[in-house]
């Protein structure tokens, strides 16, 4: 079974640092990679997805995420971070089951942004 | 609208009480899917569905909790004898088909539940 562990609970970094959150996931085969953000009292968006070729995807909202396979990593990355910005992200990696596709989230990563 | 919507937004309900939420998935979506999100916690994948037909119920926790799709459209999910430990978000996915795999879902709200 497919796993994700994203090892940072909190995050706070300054308006217009660079962001990086850590995504590691196990899964025995190619698998398909996500990040998505959450904002309080919102549903789920997505930021992107990794299924195959160019490992670097880009995203919306000026996001992007490598996907590293001999670390097992898709880290999720932005040059300048804005106060809208501050959400919670998660990772999940998604695995072809029974003809569909099974979605299996990390914990989040919680972003603050000090201004 | 053009989203997923979820109804109620919040329910309280007492222990033992018997609770149903609601998903409208976006129109046309083949797929939905069902999630539950405790708190400090990613969403936890419950149940899926393929037009009318649950394809996968391997998340559902327990006897408890039931879902159904009559029409391949809305979607109930049922929640028997309520505890305190159902407490969580409960969130509802539906993507345009189910055996794609680079198919995005496309989340709702979500039904915040409250077992007193």
């Amino acid at each position: 079974a497919q796993s994700v562990t994203q090892p940072d609970i909190h995050i706070t970094v300054s308006e217009g640092a660079s962001l990086e959150l850590r995504c590691n996931y196990s899964y025995g085969a190619t698998p398909y990679l996500f990040w998505y953000v959450q904002s309080p009292g919102q549903g789920l968006q997505l930021l992107l997805k990794y299924f195959s070729g160019d490992t670097l995807v880009q995203g919306i909202k000026g996001f992007e995420a490598e996907f590293k396979r001999s670390q097992s990593s898709f880290n999720l990355r932005k040059p300048s971070v804005h106060w809208s910005d501050a959400a919670e992200y998660f990772c999940a990696v998604g695995a072809k089951t029974g003809g569909y596709q099974k979605v299996t989230f990390g914990t989040g990563t919680k972003l603050q942004v000090i201004p | 609208g053009a989203g997923v919507s979820q109804t109620p937004s919040n329910k309280v309900t007492e222990k033992g009480k018997y609770v149903e939420l609601r998903c409208d998935p976006i129109s046309g979506h083949t797929a939905l899917y069902w999630y539950r999100q405790s708190l400090g916690q990613g969403p936890e994948f419950l149940i899926y569905f393929q037009g009318t037909g649950a394809a996968d119920d391997s998340g559902l926790p327990n006897d408890r909790f039931f879902a159904v799709r009559p029409e391949g459209s809305v979607s109930t999910l049922k929640i028997q004898r309520t505890e305190r430990g159902d407490s969580a978000v409960y969130l509802c996915a539906s993507s345009l088909y189910g055996t794609s795999g680079d198919n995005e879902q496309f989340f709702g709200p979500g039904t915040r539940l409250t077992v007193l």
